[in-house]
């Protein structure tokens, strides 16, 4: 079974500055996805960034970053120049490839981010 | 370019009711999925489908049930709903391909059990 796991249930930040949102996950699929979405309160989930398991590199969109350390089993997710807007709840979520969990996102409880002016 | 769709946005049902949600996916995915979040939970896998067949299902009862039609699109159907029912339903679309592909989420269906 997969498992994933947030352990801050909240995070604050000023405006302009970096934050990383913790994720740790579990499984003994040697393929699998790594995902961080983000809720707003309005409900929509969006799609911010992805890291595979075989990708040598760090993933990178914008001002988002994946800090991927497979030895450690984390993929945090910094935030570079924080804006208001970026006020949220943030969800890593994992997929893997095979197996009878194949296509499911597993997610985790979630950290609530405040970005404060 | 259209994202995922969903509709209703909100509903509101009795106890012992039954309820239709439907999910139309984002142009080009030929594969859709249904969860369901709770209040200050992470969502919860539902079911996915894929030509039009259950691929796979999470822990939930028979009430819960869907279809998926030729077009893609799909529908989430449950049955004798419970107070516990309560919940943003949230419909999720990608293409086939296995660990690699995101999926990519509407708005959800705010639904309310009285």
């Amino acid at each position: 079974a997969q498992k994933i796991t947030q352990t801050q249930p909240g995070m604050f930040v000023q405006e302009k500055e970096a934050v990383t949102l913790d994720c740790t996950y579990d499984t003994s699929d040697p393929s699998y996805g790594l995902f961080w979405y983000k809720q707003p309160s309005s409900g929509e989930m969006i799609f911010l960034i992805y890291q595979g398991s075989y990708d040598q590199q760090n993933a990178t969109e914008g001002r988002y970053s994946l800090n991927f350390q497979k030895a450690r089993k984390s993929a945090n997710l910094v935030i570079s120049a924080s804006q208001l807007g970026d006020s949220a709840m943030y969800f890593c979520a994992m997929r893997v490839a095979g197996g009878t969990s194949y296509g499911k996102l597993t997610f985790g409880q979630g950290t609530i981010l405040t970005v404060h002016p | 370019d259209a994202g995922v769709t969903q509709s209703p946005t909100h509903l509101i049902k009795t106890r012992g009711q039954q309820v239709t949600l439907r999910c139309s996916p984002k142009s080009g995915h030929d594969t859709v999925s249904w969860y369901q979040q709770a209040l200050g939970q992470g969502p919860q896998f539902i079911f996915q489908y894929y030509e039009e067949e259950e691929r796979q299902r999470g822990n939930f009862p028979d009430r819960f049930s869907g279809h998926q039609f030729p077009n893609y699109s799909s529908e989430l159907n449950v049955n004798a709903l419970l107070l516990g029912d309560s919940a943003l339903y949230l419909c999720a679309s990608s293409l086939e391909g296995g660990a690699v592909q995101p999926q990519h989420f509407g708005d959800g269906t705010r639904l309310s059990i009285l």
